[in-house]
């Protein structure tokens, strides 16, 4: 069955430095793959999705990388700050038009001051 | 613009009774997704429409739960009877396009007694 893994403990970063979260995927061939982030009591908000074809995306403090060959995303926040600290879940879409995503549990990240 | 609208934010039932959730997309937006929030199962896709048509319903978990979208700008989610395991929490998305951005609602938290 399909199985999307990210880090299910908590991610602590000091202030200032890059924090990388993973998303590893088994039995799928995701079209894309898009990263949101989570705030406790609110609906996920988008932040990135790439394509199999691209290998890299950036925006602003934001990078994701897509290796379809380890079955892997790495998303990276650069000079974090203690507001980036939620909850960040990546998901993946078959594509093929309009489709459901099929989630991980989500990477909770706590930047300290 | 108002973004993804859900009522109600939140819901507490007994067992058994009837249980419907509402959304209303974004204006414009063609697709529009159901999905569940547990802590022991993440995110999970219930259904999704497209162009008011419902294309996936495989995440559904059993014949108690329906969904319909009657128009573009409304949709409902309905279980019953409702069991203590369905609490969790219910949200609608919505997006522009095929493989687009997907825009979340603030979620309706349901409990059953």
């Amino acid at each position: 069955s399909q199985k999307i893994e990210q880090n299910s403990e908590a991610l602590n970063i000091q202030e200032g430095k890059t924090a990388t979260l993973t998303c590893n995927y088994t039995n799928y061939s995701p079209a894309y793959l898009q990263w949101y982030r989570q705030d406790p009591g609110r609906g996920p908000v988008f932040l990135l999705l790439i394509r199999e074809n691209e290998k890299e995306k950036r925006k602003e403090r934001l990078k994701v990388t897509f290796d379809t060959t380890l079955k892997q995303s790495l998303f990276h926040i650069t000079a974090s700050q203690p507001a980036d600290s939620a909850t960040y879940l990546c998901a993946l879409g078959s594509g093929g038009g309009a489709d459901g995503l099929t989630f991980g549990k989500g990477t909770h990240l706590i930047i300290q001051p | 613009d108002a973004g993804v609208i859900q009522s109600p934010r939140h819901e507490v039932t007994e067992m058994g009774q009837e249980v419907t959730l509402r959304c209303k997309p974004i204006s414009g937006h063609n697709s529009l997704f159901w999905y569940r929030q547990t802590m022991m199962r993440g995110l999970e896709l219930l259904i999704y429409f497209n162009n008011n048509v419902p294309i996936d319903d495989s995440g559904m978990p059993e014949d108690r739960f329906s969904a319909k979208m009657p128009n573009a700008s409304f949709s409902t989610l309905k279980i019953q009877p409702s069991e203590p395991r369905d609490s969790a929490v219910y949200f609608c998305a919505s997006s522009l396009m095929s493989e687009g951005e997907q825009f979340f609602g603030p979620g309706t938290r349901l409990t059953v007694l």
